[in-house]
């Protein structure tokens, strides 16, 4: 079945470094990419997406290319903040599923001063 | 509110008894999912209704689990003979369409504790 992989956490970088975390995934047919952030005490929110091969996802300085020959979805910023200490959800989701998401583990960010 | 509402935020019981959370979803959503997540796992799919109907419960781990949305809107998620693996956050969200690209906003969940 439909499956996502993310590295491990935590990860742990200072102030204005760069971030990657790493994504793959397994899936039939085409579905959709997505992060989705979950902030301490918070619910999960969408962070990015993308719904189709080359597609580049944004927001908040955080960037992701749906690569299909790869099947990559990873996550990047340029310069982290404090205030991105958060953990981060990579999912897809497909229309033939009827649009419920398959998350991976989840990767624990903190950033620190 | 405007945002995806469950209750209770917590919920604490003794293993065996019956247990129901509940979901608000946001006014005028269609789609309605139920996740349960695992410390320090990802949240994994339980159910999904579009309108009142269950449209896909492959995700239901055994017949203890049920869920209704009887009008379309609110949804309760039901534990019977509630068991210590069953302690995790229940997760819910809904969408104004079942389209795999379009946004699913989520609660802040329940997080259910079995003693």
């Amino acid at each position: 079945g439909d499956s996502v992989t993310q590295m491990e956490g935590p990860v742990t970088l200072s102030e204005e470094a760069f971030l990657t975390i790493n994504c793959t995934y397994t899936a039939t047919g085409y579905p959709s990419l997505f992060w989705y952030v979950q902030y301490p005490g918070e619910g999960l929110q969408l962070l990015l997406k993308a719904t189709k091969a080359d597609d580049k996802g944004s927001n908040k300085g955080f960037e992701a290319t749906y690569r299909k020959e790869t099947t990559s979805f990873h996550l990047e910023k340029g310069s982290v903040q404090v205030s991105d200490s958060a953990v981060y959800f990579c999912a897809l989701g497909s229309y033939n599923q009827g649009g419920k998401l398959i998350f991976g583990q989840g990767t624990e960010l903190s950033v620190k001063p | 509110g405007a945002g995806v509402s469950q209750t209770p935020s917590n919920k604490v019981t003794e293993k065996g008894k019956y247990v129901e959370l509940r979901c608000d979803p946001i006014s005028g959503h269609t789609a309605l999912y139920w996740y349960r997540q695992s410390l320090g796992q990802g949240p994994e799919f339980l159910i999904y209704f579009q309108g009142t109907g269950a449209a896909d419960d492959s995700g239901l781990p055994n017949d203890r689990f049920f869920a209704v949305r009887p009008e379309g809107s609110v949804s309760t998620l039901k534990i019977q003979r509630t068991e210590r693996g069953d302690s995790a956050v229940y997760l819910c969200a809904s969408s104004d369409s079942p389209l795999g690209n379009t946004e699913a906003f989520f609660g802040q969940g329940t997080r259910l504790t079995v003693v």
